[in-house]
């Protein structure tokens, strides 16, 4: 998957506790990108971050989750008081954003299963 | 609101036989769609994109077209190998503004009989 790294791959949590995802983009990239596969449907867009800004977080629900991408180390998407219905594959993707060239590579996924 | 439909949730292709696989949209600003394939547990591997100033892209056996004014894309694998067998995921994005966020389709599971 052209280098994209998620960890963890798979995450175990209760009802109300809190869930770290952390995505580390392909070398060179710069625009992070996090996406979530809910059971039998397409992926769905969540939000987009560059360095150090949330460029568009028009897909993340408006309470429990947020996202950072620091100036250094990997993007984190955090989930706080997890509920069974975020149980969901959740993906990462990366992009340069060159001239003429919107491809975004995936990472292998978080599979957060909530008890 | 779907903007993005893939109408076949499946489809069974013959080793050897052309697979193709169907895209609809609604939304007239995508400019840029992406075919992505993706085996369980995984995630999506990017296979073949197209701009909208074209209405071909070929790599090797994957070719997709795009008709814009049917609002249609299609990928076409020729020969269909057994290691094709996946999730096909249409994907599209819009020009303009900060986000290139995309748009999928439900997808389509590919499946080719030996």
């Amino acid at each position: 998957n052209a280098g994209v790294m998620q960890n963890p791959r798979h995450l175990v949590r209760r009802r109300g506790q809190e869930a770290r995802l952390r995505c580390s983009p392909m070398k060179g990239h710069s625009h992070v990108y996090w996406y979530r596969q809910l059971p039998e449907e397409g992926l769905k867009f969540m939000v987009y971050l560059q360095k150090e800004n949330i460029i568009d977080e028009s897909g993340m629900p408006k309470e429990r989750f947020s996202a950072e991408f620091p100036k250094e180390g990997p993007s984190i998407l955090r989930i706080q008081q997890v509920v069974r219905g975020d149980s969901a594959a959740y993906f990462c993707a990366s992009s340069p954003l060159r001239a003429g060239d919107k491809t975004q590579y995936f990472g292998p996924g978080t599979r957060l299963l909530v008890l | 609101d779907q903007q993005v439909k893939q109408n076949s949730p499946s489809l069974s292709v013959q080793e050897g036989r052309i697979s193709i696989l169907n895209c609809d949209y609604t939304n007239s600003m995508f400019d840029y769609f992406l075919w992505y394939k993706k085996y369980p547990a995984e995630g999506p591997t990017f296979l073949i994109s197209i701009s909208s100033i074209k209405d071909k892209n070929e790599d090797g056996r994957f070719t997709v077209f795009l008709n814009k004014s049917a609002k249609h894309l299609s990928l076409h694998i020729v020969p269909s190998q057994p290691g094709d067998s996946a999730v096909y995921f249409c994907a599209a994005t819009a020009y303009g503004g900060a986000t290139n966020k995309l748009i999928f389709g439900t997808g389509t599971l590919l499946a080719v009989q030996p």
